[in-house]
């Protein structure tokens, strides 16, 4: 079954210090991995995105994601947060579609709240 | 990076009528381009992939006579809400598929459109 899950609904953390969003995921073949954050009724913004190559893709804004195939994971950090980065962020995986097409599946998101 | 721009923004309307939104790719083609729904505090629901030239293909549960998607154009695809009603209030995201080959490697992107809030009286 193709599958995101993001385990938490909700992260807080101080301003300034680092952060990591989780997301773990199922799906057949390689994957193509990717983050968006969401500010309120607003679309996504695209982040970054793992196809192939370093396992450490970097995106906007600082963030970072660390892809790990063993684990299925693909982990969005930060090094140090700011107050501005509180959204909600989604993880989501390229599945397959119908008639050989491409579908999105998007985790649940997981709102980031950073504290001044 | 790639805009995609999304028309209206914001729309209220009485039960019955119909209502339509546009989602265009502004700096690049979309052969594909997605419908997704919103409900508050949760995620994006899938409801449709639009295919230029074709038909849009539904996920289960959708009624495809009721969501009319046409996507005319490399760039344009609309969603038509028909005879709504106060149950299809709701927040609707476009995004569009940038595919494209970079040497041996096929990037695919979504990039979203800002959204459009329903509100159906």
């Amino acid at each position: 079954a193709q599958s995101v899950a993001q385990p938490e609904d909700q992260v807080n953390v101080a301003e300034g210090n680092p952060l990591t969003v989780k997301c773990t995921y199922s799906v057949s073949g390689n994957p193509y991995l990717f983050w968006y954050v969401q500010y309120p009724n607003r679309g996504l913004q695209f982040l970054l995105k793992y196809i192939t190559g370093d396992n450490l893709v970097k995106g906007s804004y600082g963030f970072e994601a660390e892809f790990n195939k063993s684990q299925t994971s693909f982990h969005l950090k930060k090094p140090s947060a700011l107050v501005s980065d509180s959204a909600l962020y989604f993880c989501a995986v390229r599945g397959n579609g119908t008639s050989g097409t491409y579908k999105y599946i998007f985790g649940t998101g997981t709102r980031l709240k950073v504290l001044a | 990076g790639a805009v995609v721009s999304q028309h209206p923004s914001r729309v209220i309307c009485k039960s019955g009528t119909s209502v339509k939104i546009e989602c265009r790719s502004l700096d690049f083609q979309a052969t594909t381009m997605f419908w997704y729904r919103q409900f508050p505090k949760q995620s994006l629901m899938l409801m449709a992939t639009s295919n230029e030239g074709s038909k849009a293909t539904y996920e289960q549960g959708v009624e495809k006579d009721k969501f009319l998607i046409n996507h005319a154009s490399l760039t344009l695809s609309t969603l038509t809400v028909t005879s709504a009603h106060p149950e299809d209030s709701s927040f609707y995201i476009c995004s569009a598929r940038d595919g494209k080959v970079a040497g041996a490697i096929f990037t695919d992107t979504q990039y979203f459109g800002p959204g459009t809030r329903l509100t159906v009286l």
